[in-house]
Parts: structure tokens; C-alpha cells; sequence
């Protein structure tokens, strides 16, 4: 089955500072999704940055990036320049058609200090 | 546009009861996820409904099912609920499904009793 690992409960970073969260996944599957979703303080979970795994090229928005590894099966997410908003649990997720299942990380809480 | 909403928002029902939670989607979204959210198990997926057929299913005990209706909107049955059927359900809507960005609801709060 796959599993999904976020293995920092949480972190903290100063704001206007960069921070990467960690993600790593199991599957044997060569064709799937990936996903970081931000679940701000009672407020909707909201989509992040989505990345397709046969596209090589890391997906960027705006101050989120990924730093994709296929073959360690690695997917962090790079936050530059936090800012107060960017204060919430941030959920990694992964998909595949083929197993029509989708997984969730444990999730990491993200603290930025002014 | 109007985002995607769930009613109700909070919901308490006592153990062996059964609830239905609702989903309406954005306008044009023509799939609905529906998750689970709990602190022990964290976020499940419980199944995906697509042009009012059930698509994808999660892991989860045939208690918890759904129906789409031609409008898109979506609704979840769980039947005979037990205590740890406690959680914050969310649903989510898309175009097509998941390779398309999903846009959670705010979740209904599901307290059993």
C-alpha cells in the first residue's frame, strides 16, 4: 500500500526566512500525483503546489517550490521569504488512477515568528 | 463563484444512529471527494464520486457511503455510527478529479455520542 511520510511534526521559521518541510512516499507506481495542501487554523484546506511525476521539472508557485526526486521518492516543499500567513499544518498527499486511492501525510504544523 | 459549502456544519448524533452529511460543489465541478479528519488517524480518503458514479473508494467499512446527484452535489451516509466515527468531514470539488485542483469546503464536525 502506499504511505505517505512527513516526519517533522512540526517547524518554525523566522519570518522573510526560507523553510523546507519534508515528504517522502512509498509506492510502485511510476505514473501519480503529488500534493501539498495548508490547512490554516480553523479555516479550509486550500491547494498549495501540485507536481505530476513524469513531468522532470519541479513546480513552482510564486514562493512555493518542490524539489521533486522520483527515484528517492522525495517530494519537500520550499517555502521562501514565510510570511505570518503562511502559519498553518501543511499535508502532503500522494494519487495514482491505477489504485484509485489517495494517501495523506501525518502532517507538519509550521509556526512563523514575526 | 460560490466556493463549496457543507451542511450542516456541526452535527451530534448518538451511537447506532446514522447521518448524512451534504456537498454542493463549485459550479461546473463535476467530481466530489470526501475525506476524513480525525488527531489520531489524521486525513482518509473516503471515495471520490464523478458524473454521479463512485470512481475511487478509500479504505473504509461499507457503513460510509455516498451518492452523487445530477446536479454534482454530493451527499455521505454513514449508517450505525460508533464512537470513533468522530471526526471533521471535508468534502472537496473539481473539474474532473484529482489531477485538477481541488477546493475543500469548510467540513462538517461530526460528534457521536
Amino acid at each position: 500500500a502506499q504511505t505517505v511520510t512527513q516526519s517533522q511534526p512540526e517547524m518554525s521559521v523566522q519570518e522573510a526566512e526560507t523553510v523546507t518541510l519534508s515528504c517522502t512516499y512509498d509506492t510502485s507506481e511510476s505514473d501519480y500525483y503529488l500534493f501539498w495542501y495548508k490547512q490554516p487554523p480553523s479555516r479550509q484546506m486550500i491547494l498549495v503546489i501540485r507536481q505530476e511525476a513524469y513531468k522532470q521539472q519541479n513546480a513552482t508557485e510564486n514562493r512555493f517550490s518542490v524539489n521533486f526526486q522520483k527515484a528517492a521518492k522525495s517530494f519537500s516543499l520550499k517555502i521562501s521569504d514565510s510570511q505570518l500567513g503562511d502559519a498553518a499544518m501543511y499535508f502532503c498527499a500522494y494519487f495514482s488512477y491505477n489504485n484509485n486511492d489517495m494517501r495523506f501525510g501525518a502532517g507538519t504544523r509550521l509556526t512563523v515568528k514575526p | 463563484k460560490a466556493g463549496v459549502t457543507q451542511t450542516p456544519r456541526y452535527l451530534i448524533k448518538t451511537r447506532g444512529q446514522q447521518v448524512t452529511l451534504s456537498c454542493s460543489p463549485i459550479s461546473g465541478h463535476r467530481s466530489v471527494s470526501w475525506y476524513q479528519q480525525t488527531p489520531g488517524q489524521g486525513l482518509q480518503f473516503l471515495f471520490e464520486y464523478f458524473s454521479e458514479t463512485q470512481r475511487n473508494k478509500g479504505n473504509f467499512p461499507g457503513r460510509f457511503s455516498g451518492r452523487q446527484f445530477s446536479n454534482s452535489r454530493s451527499e455521505m451516509n454513514v449508517s450505525t455510527l460508533e464512537l470513533g466515527d468522530s471526526a471533521l468531514y471535508l468534502c472537496a470539488s473539481s473539474v474532473q478529479g484529482f489531477g485538477n485542483e481541488q477546493f475543500f469546503g469548510p467540513g462538517t464536525r461530526l460528534t457521536v455520542l
